[in-house]
């Protein structure tokens, strides 16, 4: 089964509010990622955890703040969120990372964020 | 630094034809796995195929085939028998085998369109 599955599908949220998107997968998979996209653009890498610790942070404005609970669970924490903010945020997830292999990522449906 | 590059914006095929989609990379490592993704309007990501560098046999996953020139830093995506279904952005990506910490690298997209 190659799912990752993220809620809510569709998230609006004012400037103030305090918001959390949520990912998991059962692949047994030990590397998660959090991704922004735009419209008609590539996805943008925001973090990577592997083994549940955080591997890469591409100097991603602490306004977001990423969580993992366990091997299977990701969180994105929103809070104070900019109008260009709003994207389509999405999850993968990969058997591994680096020389470990299984390099292929399967990416969840996203997050549609609408910031007001 | 590792770049993708894809030099189609927008492909057009007519439904059962074939069509390829260019893509090219630039790296210093010599391990590392090229990924077709695509991503229909508002759905989800799929992975395509998969190409490891250190294979010289070329991908293949029922009607999608790719052409994986090692030497030029070639990879492209052969759709046959196109389907309206094929409908999407594609997506070329690379990521290195080590060291990389699994920062998948995209092209810019390419939005094919099949004609019925």
């Amino acid at each position: 089964d190659t799912e990752v599955t993220q809620t809510p599908k569709h998230l609006v949220m004012g400037m103030t509010n305090k918001k959390s998107l949520k990912c998991e997968q059962h692949m047994g998979h030990r590397a998660m990622y959090w991704y922004k996209q735009k419209a008609k653009k590539p996805p943008e890498l925001m973090f990577v955890y592997s083994y549940e610790k955080l591997s890469i942070n591409e100097s991603v404005p602490s306004r977001f703040s990423p969580e993992c609970p366990n091997s299977s669970l990701l969180n994105l924490h929103l809070h104070a969120l900019q109008p260009e903010d709003s994207a389509l945020y999405l999850c993968a997830s990969s058997q591994d990372i680096g020389e470990r292999g299984g390099h292929e990522q399967y990416f969840g449906p996203g997050t549609r964020l609408t910031v007001t | 630094a590792q770049t993708v590059t894809q030099s189609q914006p927008e492909m057009s095929v007519q439904e059962a034809e074939t069509v390829t989609l260019s893509c090219t990379y630039d790296t210093s490592e010599s391990d590392y796995y090229l990924f077709w993704y695509k991503q229909p309007p508002s759905r989800q990501m799929i992975l395509v195929i998969r190409q490891e560098a250190y294979k010289q046999q070329n991908a293949t996953e029922n009607r999608f085939s790719v052409n994986f020139q090692k030497a030029a830093k070639s990879f492209s995506l052969k759709i046959s028998d196109s389907q309206l279904g094929d409908a999407a952005m594609y997506f070329c990506a690379y990521v290195g085998y080590g060291g990389s910490q699994g920062n998948l690298i995209f092209g810019k997209g390419t939005k094919l369109s099949v004609k019925p």
